[in-house]
Formats: structure tokens, sequence, C-alpha cells
């Protein structure tokens, strides 16, 4: 069946390093793709989306990778930074319909000062 | 500000016991969603509703039930059929259920004792 999964649950770098968190889903048929920020005890919150007609996106410090060759997408922050330290999750969805998105398990970013 | 409220953030339920979980949103969206988190699960969808009277079962309904009797409010009960009701619950919106970004609340984190 359909899934999302991400290749490295957790994820350590120096502050000002760049960040690549990584996440493969198994369903060709998706067509829109976002990342959520997660911090300890709170709701996601949205950072990037991108749509299947789309390689890549970027947004502010953010860039968003899609290759719909191996189905694999990825999250870059850059100059990560001690507030970026949170659980990044993908999901994905296919026919465009919210309700039908499908949710990773996290990776956890932990920036060292 | 515009966003979504939930209360209580923590509640302790004994067994047997029904819970209301309170989501209030006033971003004007039409659609409204109930999330349960497990650690080291994504987020699974219970119960979603696209427009006001109307609400319609996710993947993992049983055990609870909802209602939509005005735009702003969606209300999810726990009630005592739910096996496993310790989780972290998310209410989310949408500007309608088609592709787009979900906000999401601050959470709920529901414990039975």
């Amino acid at each position: 069946g359909e899934s999302v999964g991400l290749h490295l649950p957790t994820l350590s770098v120096q502050e000002g390093d760049n960040s690549i968190i990584n996440c493969a889903y198994s369903n060709s048929a998706s067509d829109y793709f976002i990342w959520y920020k997660q911090e300890s005890g709170k709701g996601p919150q949205f950072i990037i989306d991108i749509r299947s007609n789309m390689d890549k996106r970027q947004g502010q410090r953010v860039t968003v990778l899609l290759n719909k060759t191996v189905k694999h997408l990825s999250l870059q922050i850059a100059a990560t930074q001690p507030g970026d330290s949170a659980v990044y999750f993908c999901a994905e969805t296919y026919g465009g319909a919210t309700n039908k998105l499908i949710f990773g398990t996290g990776t956890l970013l932990a920036v060292q000062p | 500000d515009g966003g979504i409220t939930q209360s209580p953030k923590y509640l302790f339920r004994k067994e047997g016991q029904n819970v209301t979980l309170s989501c209030e949103q006033n971003l004007n969206h039409d659609a409204m969603y109930w999330y349960r988190q497990d650690p080291g699960q994504g987020l699974r969808l219970i119960y979603y509703s696209q427009i006001v009277n109307d609400f319609q079962k996710g993947d993992i309904a049983e055990g609870y039930s909802v209602s939509r009797e005005k735009k702003e409010s969606f209300p999810l009960t726990v009630t005592s059929a739910q096996k496993n009701p310790t989780a972290f619950y998310l209410c989310a919106s949408s500007i309608d259920r088609g592709v787009g970004e979900l906000f999401f609340g601050e959470g709920s984190r529901l414990t039975v004792l």
C-alpha cells in the first residue's frame, strides 16, 4: 500500500551547517507533498510544499527537492539554527485531496551549538 | 490573531468515561480534521468535515464521534469504546478539502488512567 517513510529518524548537525532530511514515498500517483515542522508538545507547522509538476521549490532558508524517478523527497535547511531543532515530517497525497494526506513518522533534527 | 484553538491541552480520564476535546477556528475555513498522533507513527485521520452538518470517517474512526453544528467548531468525543485512547490529538483546518495547507492547533494530550 501507499506509505511515506524517512531514512533517518535522528539527524544531529552543528549550528550553521546545512541540514538535509529525506523522505521516500511509494505511490507514484502522489501529486502533492508537504513538509511540516513540529516542536515538542506543539502542533505541526507548515514549512513548504511542492506539486508533482515541479522538481524544486525554495522558501526562506529551506528548499524542497522532488525526485519522481526514485520517489524521493528531501528538505534542505540552510545555515541551521538552534530554533530549527524539531521533528520534521513529510506528507503526500494523491488526487489532490487534503483528507487523503499520508504522513511520515518524522525525523528529529538536533542542532548542536 | 487567526488560528485554531484546542482545549484542554492536557486531559486525564478514567477508563469507561467519555471525554470531549474542543476545537475552534477563526480562519473561516470550510474543512476541519481530527488526527491522532502516537509515538513513532505518522498522523492518522480520525474524522473530517467539509461543511457544516456533514462529516466523514477517516482511517481510525472507531470509538470516536464528532459534530459540526457551526463552521467554527468541530469537537471530538473519545468514547469508552475506544480501546487505546491515550494519545496526542490534533485538530486542523483547511480552506477546503482540496489541495492546500493544513493549519494545526496546538494539540490535546489525553491520558487514560
